[in-house]
């Protein structure tokens, strides 16, 4: 079964610091997707990105970066010069078959001004 | 906006009762997921319908059942509910493709309060 762990339960930055946002997971299967969402305070899930098992480069959009490395199953996200905005929880997740998401915890992410 | 309306937004009733949870997909999507967010368990997968069919089934309690209908819109039944039933409940809903892996837009949820 699929597991996925985000072992940091709140981030407090000021706004303008970098931020990383941890994610480790688990699965067995030999081909797999990786997700992160996003959830503001008004509650919505909001897709940022998905990367597949086979793809293992490192991508920038923006202000966000991810971090993927297969041999430490990890699947990391930066967000560089964090603004007010960007508070949210954010949920990393594996899928399951039939695009059904295994989720982790998330981890709250405040920033301040 | 993802275009997953969900209705009602907000929910409350008591033990005991039954509610009936509502999901407008996508226009085009064929697949609905229902999921549950609760303090305690998360984000977690309860069921997902293809096109009118049960394709996967997750933590879904026994009092709880879903149904797709034939203009795709679904719904997720709850029953004899308990106090532990209170959560944000998410339908979501996903483009056509082979093999899964798309990824899903979610509704703005329904909160179910249960007193």
């Amino acid at each position: 079964a699929q597991k996925v762990t985000q072992a940091q339960t709140e981030i407090s930055v000021v706004e303008k610091e970098d931020v990383t946002l941890d994610c480790v997971y688990e699965t067995r299967d030999t081909t797999y997707y990786l997700f992160w969402y996003k959830q503001p305070p008004s509650g919505e899930l909001v897709f940022l990105i998905r990367r597949n098992s086979f793809d293992e480069q490192n991508e920038i959009s923006g202000r966000y970066s991810w971090n993927f490395q297969k041999s430490t199953s990890s699947f990391n996200f930066t967000i560089t010069a964090s603004q007010v905005v960007d508070s949210a929880v954010y949920f990393c997740a594996t899928e399951s078959g039939y695009s059904t998401l295994t989720f982790g915890k998330g981890t709250m992410l405040l920033v301040s001004p | 906006d993802s275009g997953v309306t969900q209705t009602p937004k907000h929910l409350i009733t008591a033990t005991g009762q039954r509610v009936t949870l509502r999901c407008s997909p996508r226009s085009g999507d064929l697949s609905v997921y229902w999921y549950q967010q609760s303090l305690d368990q998360g984000l977690q997968f309860l069921i997902q319908y293809y096109n009118g069919e049960e394709r996967a089934k997750g933590n879904i309690l026994e009092r709880f059942s879903a149904q797709q209908f034939p203009d795709l819109h679904s719904e997720l039944n709850l029953s004899s509910l308990e106090l532990g039933d209170s959560a944000l409940y998410f339908c979501a809903s996903s483009p056509p493709r082979t093999g899964g892996t798309g990824e899903l837009f979610f509704g703005e949820g329904s909160r179910l309060t249960v007193l």
